[in-house]
C-alpha cells in the first residue's frame, strides 16, 4: 500500500455534466499521472503531473483537464461528460519523494464512472 | 515509437507448474521495466521492477529478466497456485522523466 486513494470509487453521471476525480496521496511522491483502462485498449494515459501546478498532456486528454494545487492531490476533471468517458479510472504515482528516489510505479484502487 | 507487446493474451495452466510469461518492447533503449499483477476488479500491484542495467529481479516465486538487445522480457511463476490468477502486465519507461508505456497484459488462469 503506497498510501493512494481515489474517490469517489463509483460514481454514474448524466452526459453534459462536469464530473471531478479525486486522487490524494500520502507519501509526498513528485509525479501523478490520470489513466483509463477499457478493454481492448488497456492503460491509457490521460494526464500527468510532475510537480505542484505542473502539469502535461497524455495520450487521450481530449474533454480532461487536470489541477494539482498541492503535492497530495491530482484532480481530473470532465467539464461535460461524454458516453465515450464511460471506464475505469486509475491515478498513479511514482518517485522520487522526500528522502528517497524511487522509480517504481504504485496506482490507487480505480474510480468506475458510467455517463449516461 | 515504443511499443510493448504481451503475447498470449490469455493463459490457462493447471495448479504446480512453472510458467513463463513474455513481453516484447520494439525500442531497446529503455530505463527500466515493470511488471505488474492486476485482479478483476482492483488497481495494479507492482511485483518487480528492473532497472535497465540490471539483467533478473527475484521475489518469492517469482522471477523477470530483461534482455534490452533482444527487447524482451519474462516473467517466471515458480509453482503456480490458484491465486496466482489475474491480469499480468508489463510496462517500460523509455527514459527517466518519460512516461511509461503498458502492454495489454496476459490474463493467466490457473486451474485447480
Amino acid at each position: 500500500d503506497a498510501g493512494i486513494t481515489q474517490s469517489p470509487r463509483h460514481k454514474v453521471t448524466e452526459t453534459g455534466t462536469p464530473v471531478t476525480l479525486r486522487c490524494h496521496q500520502t507519501e509526498n511522491h513528485r509525479y501523478m499521472y490520470w489513466y483509463r483502462q477499457d478493454p481492448g485498449h488497456g492503460l491509457r494515459l490521460i494526464h500527468y503531473s510532475y510537480g505542484v501546478k505542473d502539469t502535461d498532456k497524455g495520450e487521450v486528454s481530449d474533454g480532461y483537464s487536470v489541477s494539482r494545487s498541492k503535492t497530495e492531490d491530482f484532480l481530473l476533471t470532465l467539464e461535460s461528460a461524454t458516453s465515450s468517458q464511460t471506464s475505469v479510472y486509475f491515478c498513479a504515482i511514482s518517485g522520487p519523494r522526500t528522502g528517497e528516489n524511487t522509480d517504481t510505479q504504485y496506482f490507487g484502487p480505480g474510480t468506475r464512472l458510467t455517463v449516461l | 515509437k515504443q511499443e510493448v507487446t504481451q503475447i498470449p493474451a490469455a493463459l490457462s495452466v493447471p495448479e504446480g507448474e512453472n510458467l513463463v510469461l513474455n513481453c516484447s518492447f520494439t525500442d531497446s533503449a529503455i530505463y527500466n521495466l515493470q511488471w505488474f499483477r492486476q485482479d478483476p476488479g482492483k488497481g495494479l500491484t507492482s511485483l518487480l521492477l528492473i532497472q535497465s542495467s540490471q539483467r533478473e529481479q527475484t521475489s518469492g516465486r517469482l522471477n523477470a529478466s530483461l534482455d534490452k538487445s533482444s527487447g524482451r522480457s519474462t516473467l517466471y511463476i515458480a509453482a503456480s497456485q490458484p491465486g496466482d490468477s489475474a491480469t499480468y502486465l508489463c510496462a517500460v519507461r523509455p527514459g527517466r522523466d518519460d512516461k511509461i508505456i503498458f502492454g495489454k497484459g496476459t490474463r493467466l488462469h490457473i486451474l485447480p
